[in-house]
This record gives C-alpha cells, sequence and structure tokens, in this order.
C-alpha cells in the first residue's frame, strides 16, 4: 500500500533561519511520482514540485530545494532564509505511473516563520 | 479570477438538511476531484471525474452525491450529513484523469468549510 509520512506537525523557526520538512514514503511501484504542495492560509493548495522516482537529481528553485533521496525513501524540502510569507501548511504527496490521478498526500507540516 | 472557484466559502448545515457545493474550473481540464480535509486527517480523495465520468469513488458514503454536468463544473450533493462529515472540501482540476492521467499538478480551490450540527 502506498503511504506518505510527515512526522514533523508543527515547527516554528525565525525569519531568515533555514528549515527543513521530512517527507517519507512508502510504494511497492518501481514508477512513481512525488509532490510538494503549499496551503497558505486561503485554503487552496498550491502545487512546488513534482519529481519522477527515475530523476533523483536534487533541485533548486530560489529560496527552495528538495532533496529525493530512494535509498531511505525520502523526499525533504528545504527553505533557506525563511519568510514570513512562507507560513502555511506543506503537503507532501505520492501518486502511481498510471493513476496519476489518485495522489495520496502526507498529514502535512504546518510551519511558522516569526518576524 | 482563480483558476478554480468554490461556492460557497462556508456552510453550515443541520444533520437532516440538503445543501449542494459547487466548483467551477476556468482552466480547460479535463478532470475533476473532490477532496475532503479534516483536522489532523490526510488529505482524502473522493471522488475524481475524466471527461464528465466519474472513474473514482474512494469508499464515499452515499450521503456525499458528486455530480459533474460538464468539464468545467462539479457539484458535491449532501445529504443527512454527520457531525463528523464537517471539514475543508476541497475541489481540484487536472488535464487530465484516469488511465490517461500523466501525474501532471492539480489546481486547488480554496474550498468549503462545512460545519454539520
Amino acid at each position: 500500500a502506498q503511504k506518505v509520512t510527515q512526522a514533523q506537525t508543527e515547527i516554528s523557526v525565525v525569519e531568515k533561519e533555514d528549515v527543513t520538512l521530512d517527507c517519507v514514503y512508502e510504494t511497492r511501484d518501481t514508477t512513481y511520482y512525488l509532490f510538494w504542495y503549499k496551503q497558505p492560509p486561503s485554503g487552496e493548495l498550491v502545487f512546488l514540485i513534482r519529481r519522477n522516482s527515475f530523476d533523483e537529481q536534487n533541485e533548486i528553485s530560489g529560496r527552495y530545494s528538495w532533496n529525493f533521496q530512494k535509498s531511505t525513501s525520502s523526499f525533504n524540502f528545504t527553505i533557506t532564509a525563511s519568510q514570513v510569507v512562507d507560513s502555511a501548511v506543506y503537503f507532501c504527496a505520492l501518486s502511481e505511473a498510471y493513476r496519476g490521478d489518485k495522489i495520496i498526500f502526507g498529514k502535512g507540516t504546518r510551519l511558522h516563520i516569526l518576524p | 479570477e482563480t483558476g478554480v472557484t468554490q461556492t460557497p466559502r462556508h456552510l453550515v448545515m443541520g444533520m437532516t438538511n440538503k445543501k449542494s457545493l459547487k466548483c467551477e474550473q476556468h482552466l480547460g481540464h479535463n478532470a475533476m476531484y473532490w477532496y475532503k480535509q479534516s483536522a489532523k486527517k490526510p488529505l482524502e480523495l473522493m471522488f475524481v471525474y475524466n471527461f464528465k465520468e466519474q472513474t473514482e469513488n474512494n469508499s464515499v458514503p452515499s450521503r456525499f452525491s458528486p455530480e459533474c454536468p460538464n468539464s468545467s463544473h462539479l457539484f458535491l450533493h449532501l445529504h443527512t450529513l454527520q457531525p463528523e462529515d464537517s471539514a475543508l472540501y476541497l475541489c481540484a482540476s487536472s488535464q487530465d484523469g484516469g488511465a490517461r492521467a500523466t501525474n501532471e499538478k492539480l489546481f486547488f480551490g480554496s474550498g468549503t468549510q462545512l460545519s454539520v450540527l
């Protein structure tokens, strides 16, 4: 069965600190996709990144970076020099290769960036 | 105007009421979804529609009845709900769904916060 675990329920850091959100997944598929979504207070989830299981290259987008390690089944998300606007709930998610519409989400990590 | 619009934003209903949630997407997508977000639980996929056809019903109780009259509109009809059904109901869309889904990203609405008294 597929499962996504975000062990950190809530994190608080002071602005400008770096913070890493952990994500561990379980799947029997050899081909799968991993996602991160951000849910600001307004409610809608916003797509951040998608990676497929064959691409283990780390990715950087501005202050955001992602570390994908198949050996540990982890897909961690790091925010560098955090800002107050980064305060949100962040969800890690997983989907099967041939049912990309069945996305399994983790419980989310609520991130507070303190001014 | 955002890509996915949900109405109402908030809804309070009694257990014997009948109400409907509405979702509209302006992105030209072919797949639409209902998700339920409860406190302390992961986002739960409820229904998937692809080209107006339901391709997924994730063991949702019959007191939730979806309707997809066209690829741009999705409804969730509610009747005789229970207090434990109180949650944020999120609608989403993507370019394709079902067997044609290519794992592209979902676009979400802001949700309807439902309270069942």
